[in-house]
């Protein structure tokens, strides 16, 4: 149990088709993230939200949109993909801006 | 650009012996720095950290220092051990805001 639960754990998508990514934390944390690790690359900061307000958004494309509805739940709403999209999706949550606490990610392939 | 680097993709060291992995950065002004643990299909786990005015931390087998002359941390594992083989990311973040990951180093142990 890490406290921050992403679902699902692997996603397989077209080209064309819409998908959502779910996150949850369970430790009370003020700040939600997603970020993308690619193969051989760093972590990658998409996008911030504090006390649910969005204050990050590095200059992700418009065809992820991200959603934070409380201060526990985070999503990511993907639509017309790209096969370069593919990659893993991780979650994390914090307080304030000490150390993060990440999901186990969702695998993204898009086909 | 990136601000952090881990430029030795891969470690293998014996079970029992040292294993440092070196994390270099270019922005003088981090002043908190992290290393995380991956796993195979989990997410991040948060290892140990270091604030810029300490040049050591500790904690049991794990020790994190600090250069900041030569930008320049690592982190000593002693004695290793096989459950130590995963893949370790150092991170920075300047005056709390986002945090900047490395690509990785992947250590193995071997009994």
């Amino acid at each position: 149990e890490t406290g921050v639960t992403q679902t699902p754990r692997h996603l397989v998508m077209g080209m064309t088709n819409k998908k959502s990514l779910k996150c949850e934390q369970h430790l009370g944390h003020n700040a939600m993230y997603w970020y993308k690790q690619s193969a051989k690359k760093p972590l990658e900061l998409m996008f911030v939200y504090n006390f649910k307000e969005q204050t990050e958004n590095n200059s992700v494309p418009s065809r992820f949109s991200p959603e934070c509805p409380n201060s526990s739940h985070l999503f990511l709403h993907l639509h017309t993909l790209q096969p370069e999209d593919s990659a893993l999706y991780l979650c994390a949550s914090s307080q304030e801006n000490e150390k993060l606490f990440f999901g186990s990610g969702t695998q993204l392939s898009v086909l | 650009d990136q601000q952090v680097k881990q430029n030795s993709p891969s470690l293998s060291v014996q079970e029992g012996r040292i294993s440092i992995l070196n994390c270099d950065y270019t922005n003088s002004m981090f002043d908190y720095f992290l290393w995380y643990k991956k796993y195979p299909a989990e997410g991040p786990t948060f290892l140990i950290s270091i604030s810029s005015i300490k040049d050591k931390n500790e904690d049991g087998r794990f020790t994190v220092f600090l250069n900041k002359s030569a930008k320049h941390l690592s982190l000593h594992i002693v004695p290793s051990q096989p459950g130590d083989s995963a893949v370790y990311f150092c991170a920075a973040s300047a005056f709390g805001n986002q945090f900047y990951f490395g690509t990785g180093t992947s250590l193995t142990v071997i009994p």
